[in-house]
């Protein structure tokens, strides 16, 4: 299985201030359609998980444009420009190229 | 608005059985490929199974193949997990989620394995 690795787990960060989050697969994700296939999503407190990425970089309607994907092959990013006290949550990669899809371990993102 | 909606979740003993259904709405049900997620409590997110629009293909991560099984109907836009031989460690917060890149998630239904 392809492994997903996040780093930070725990992301403590001050409002204004800009938020990176890495996503590490042990292959590339780089599929034979030309695609790479790397998710982020969002998930509130108490609440279900929210689509923010789909193919590495594009954001999904309604996603504040502080937030934006970036990466390729193995390495992925997810930043958030300037940070506001409703992003805080756990961030989750996920990647659909290969069977099983499996996601990181989710980066909790927290207010100073 | 596209909106999923769980249900069928609750407490069963080891060994037993559950179907859970996710009806969908605002959307072409029929053209969709759907997921099914977990979450166990406090911990992150695993992808359980998939099924094409038509039904015709599934894939499942390995620790459930075997006991659950994924289907649709269709005509009634309803999503299905039949989940038998119930674990503990299949407790969880269950999610359907719509399409290859999860763009549209429910709202999830619990299901407990406790004796």
């Amino acid at each position: 299985d392809v492994v997903m690795t996040q780093s930070p787990l725990s992301l403590p960060v001050t409002l204004g201030q800009p938020a990176s989050i890495s996503c590490r697969s042990s292959q590339s994700l780089a599929h034979s359609d030309g695609n790479t296939y790397l998710n982020w999503f969002q998930q509130r407190p108490g609440q279900s998980p929210r689509r923010l990425i789909y193919k590495v970089s594009n954001r999904d309607s309604g996603v504040p444009d502080r937030f934006s994907g970036s990466g390729s092959g193995t390495d992925f990013t997810l930043k958030i420009s300037r940070v506001e006290a409703e992003d805080v949550g756990v961030y989750y990669c996920l990647q659909g190229t290969y069977w099983p899809r499996t996601f990181g371990q989710g980066t909790k993102v927290e207010i100073k | 608005e596209m909106q999923l909606l769980e249900s069928g979740g609750g407490l069963v003993q080891p060994g037993g059985s559950l179907r859970l259904s996710c009806t969908a709405s605002g959307f072409i049900f029929s053209n969709s490929v759907m997921n099914w997620v977990r979450q166990a409590p406090g911990k992150g997110l695993e992808w359980v199974s998939f099924v094409t629009s038509g039904g015709g293909t599934t894939y499942y991560t390995d620790s459930v193949k075997g006991r659950f099984t994924i289907s649709r109907d269709n005509s009634k836009n309803t999503l299905y997990l039949q989940m038998n031989g119930l674990r503990a460690e299949d407790t969880a917060l269950y999610y359907c989620a719509k399409g290859g890149s999860f763009e549209i998630w429910g709202q999830g239904t619990m299901v407990t394995v406790s004796s």
